[in-house]
């Protein structure tokens, strides 16, 4: 069954400090994947996706992230935190044999401490 | 153009109320989504659509009945609610050649 998992539920970083987080997936074909960002108390907002071609892929806010294959991973990173990346991040395959559905991680935590 | 836009916001419920949590799009999107967060689980799907007329279950589905009259529209209705359905619902839409889903604000419902 395709799943996803973010091994670290909460995460503290300093303020200029970089960061990255983990994504890992089962999926038996190519994936497409996203992360997607939540601050609180509001809807979800794309960061980047992977459909296919260069394995980096660069986003917006600062992030990017990387595909390997041969770990099934999609993690996330960027170079320098701020303060106002404090918010919940989540990964997602989505699953073009069916429609484009997304299975969802269940989300880190971001805590950004000055 | 809204983009995704559900109401209502927050809502409170007794055990065995029914009510209509409403998602309504502009993108002219064939595909919608009802997802729901809860702690610790990310986001489940509970039914989706893949246009007009066609809907389909996701992980979740019990306890929850939709339909698709237009492309604009694609309610989510619960007929008896439960506890267990207090959660933050999304609606989410997006393109056939593109699974970049848009997602909705959200509704919160708390079910006493």
């Amino acid at each position: 069954a395709q799943s996803v998992t973010q091994p670290d539920i909460h995460i503290t970083v300093s303020e200029g400090a970089s960061l990255e987080l983990r994504c890992n997936y089962s999926y038996g074909a190519t994936p497409y994947l996203f992360w997607y960002v939540q601050s609180p108390g509001q809807g979800l907002q794309l960061l980047l996706k992977y459909f296919s071609g260069d394995t980096l892929v660069q986003g917006i806010k600062g992030f990017e992230a990387e595909f390997k294959r041969s770990q099934s991973s999609f993690n996330l990173r960027k170079p320098s935190v701020h303060w106002s990346d404090a918010a919940e991040y989540f990964c997602a395959v989505g699953l073009y044999n069916q429609g484009g559905k997304l299975i969802f991680g269940q989300g880190t935590e971001l805590s950004v401490k000055p | 153009n809204a983009g995704v836009t559900q109401t209502p916001k927050f809502q409170v419920l007794k055990t065995g109320q029914s009510m209509t949590l409403q998602c309504a799009q502009d993108m002219n999107h064939e595909y919608m989504s009802w997802y729901r967060q809860d702690p610790g689980m990310g986001l489940r799907l509970i039914h989706y659509s893949v246009g007009a007329g066609i809907t389909d279950q996701g992980e979740v589905p019990n306890g929850y009945n939709v339909s698709r009259s237009t492309t604009e529209d694609f309610p989510l209705r619960l007929l008896s609610a439960a506890p267990s359905q207090t959660s933050v619902y999304f609606c989410a839409t997006h393109e056939g050649s593109s699974y970049e889903q848009y997602f909705g604000p959200g509704t919160r419902l708390t079910v006493t």
